[in-house]
């Protein structure tokens, strides 16, 4: 079946750790989105790509990294200078840039030890 | 970038009730609304997207509008059923990349 693919989908990381949380799609998309989400806000934007090997930084992008080496693959890694990392991240993505509609994996929950 | 507000936060209603949510943003500078449904432990998954002032969409009991004059959309569930309870989200987005999401609308349906 076609989708979004997040792994693991609890994670758990202790301090001063990098832990990278992985999103696949079979979709063919050309445009995938990583967010993230707290309690009580909507998501928010860390980082996207338009294209292979292309990533542009999100609305809070300090902290996090990301690749775009493949089509179907966009990483996504907490650094230890992201100081508050306990969240829900959500990766998405479209078939073109801009304006599409999104699809979703069903999310990792990051907690820290 | 946009700010976009849903209300009220949560609800609960009763099975067969109907019942609608809002969804409102400060200018009409985006390309489209969407709304999302999410239920507990799935991905969020696309109900409408719609572009035009007075788009009307309709999905079984769900229908949405889209006012763009008076920066809302209404999102609407006829008949309530349990299966319907999820995080209603609303989002806006542009010509470029960035979808701006709302923070939800949390409907609870009991039986």
């Amino acid at each position: 079946d076609g989708g979004i693919t997040q792994s693991p989908k609890y994670l758990f990381r202790k301090e001063g750790q990098n832990v990278t949380l992985s999103c696949e799609q079979n979709l063919n998309h050309d445009a995938m989105y990583w967010y993230r989400q707290d309690p009580g806000q909507g998501l928010r934007l860390i980082y996207y790509s338009q294209i292979v090997n292309d990533f542009q930084k999100g609305d809070i992008a300090e902290g996090y990294s990301v690749s775009r080496e493949k089509k179907e693959s966009f990483p996504l890694t907490v650094t230890s200078a992201q100081k508050n990392p306990t969240a829900f991240y959500l990766c998405a993505s479209t078939p073109t840039s801009g304006g599409n509609i999104q699809y979703f994996g069903a999310g990792t929950r990051l907690s820290v030890l | 970038i946009l700010n976009v507000e849903q209300s009220p936060q949560s609800l609960h209603v009763q099975e067969g009730d109907s019942t609608n949510f809002t969804c409102s943003f400060p200018s009409s500078n985006f390309y489209a609304l969407h709304w999302y449904r999410w239920e507990t432990a799935k991905s969020p998954e696309a109900l409408f997207v719609m572009t035009l002032n007075g788009d009307e969409k309709k999905k079984g009991r769900i229908s949405a509008t889209l006012n763009t004059k008076e920066g809302y959309s209404y999102l609407y569930i006829k008949g309530s059923q349990p299966e319907d309870s999820a995080t209603y989200l609303c989002a806006l987005s542009n010509y470029g990349q960035n979808f701006v999401f709302g923070p939800g609308t949390r409907l609870s349906v009991l039986p």
